[in-house]
């Protein structure tokens, strides 16, 4: 079946530091990427996607790219802030036989502190 | 932003007491799901639908029930709640096509 596993946390890093949380994947077909975000006390919000091989997907200066050939999508960003600090999922969405992405698999998730 | 509201946001009851929380969300997604989220922070699927009518079991065993008479709305019931539910419950929805879930804000549930 398909499975995520992401880099075991917690990972504590100081402001503008460089971060990467690495995650691969285990799925049949042509899977969508999405690494999700979930700050304190909320719900988890998506942070950035990637749909078909070599995309790389993009938001509030994260960064990851799906590569295929290694089956990762490690999440990157060149400086952390501290209201950086959140847990981060990384999920795949695998079409059913059906054509339609029905549910999620998420990892297990990443806890990241960043001090001041 | 996204239009998915869960209440309550916190809930502190006794043992054996029957408790519903609410899911609803004003997109029209078709797709409903209900996550239980553990302290290490792993979310478990437990319940899922795909439409009115429609409502399937998790990857995880749960004790709890779902049921999707409207689109919009996607209640979770606990007929007698024990300590061992004690756990965050995260609702989310989708449209069919990109797969991308939006969630709720969660109910946190404490079971004395």
């Amino acid at each position: 079946g398909d499975s995520v596993t992401q880099m075991e946390g917690p990972v504590t890093l100081s402001e503008e530091a460089f971060l990467t949380i690495n995650c691969t994947y285990t799925a049949t077909g042509y899977p969508s990427l999405f690494w999700y975000v979930q700050y304190p006390g909320e719900g988890l919000q998506l942070l950035l996607k990637a749909t078909k091989a070599d995309d790389k997907g993009s938001n509030k200066g994260f960064e990851a790219t799906y590569r295929k050939e290694t089956t990762s999508f490690h999440l990157e960003k060149g400086s952390v802030q501290v209201s950086d600090s959140a847990v981060y999922f990384c999920a795949l969405s695998a079409t059913n036989s059906g054509g339609s992405n029905y549910k999620l698999t998420f990892g297990k998730g990443t806890l990241l502190t960043v001090n001041p | 932003e996204a239009d998915i509201y869960q209440t309550p946001r916190y809930l502190v009851i006794g043992t054996g007491k029957k408790i519903t929380l609410e899911c609803s969300q004003t997109m029209g997604h078709d797709k409903m799901y209900w996550y239980q989220q553990d302290p290490g922070m792993e979310l478990h699927l437990i319940h899922y639908s795909y439409g009115v009518n429609s409502t399937e079991k998790g990857d995880l065993s749960s004790e709890s029930t779902v049921s999707r008479i409207r689109t919009e709305h996607f209640p979770l019931t606990l007929e007698s709640a024990r300590p061992s539910h004690t756990s965050q419950y995260l609702c989310a929805s989708t449209r069919t096509v990109t797969g991308e879930l939006f969630f709720g804000e969660g109910s946190r549930l404490t079971v004395l």
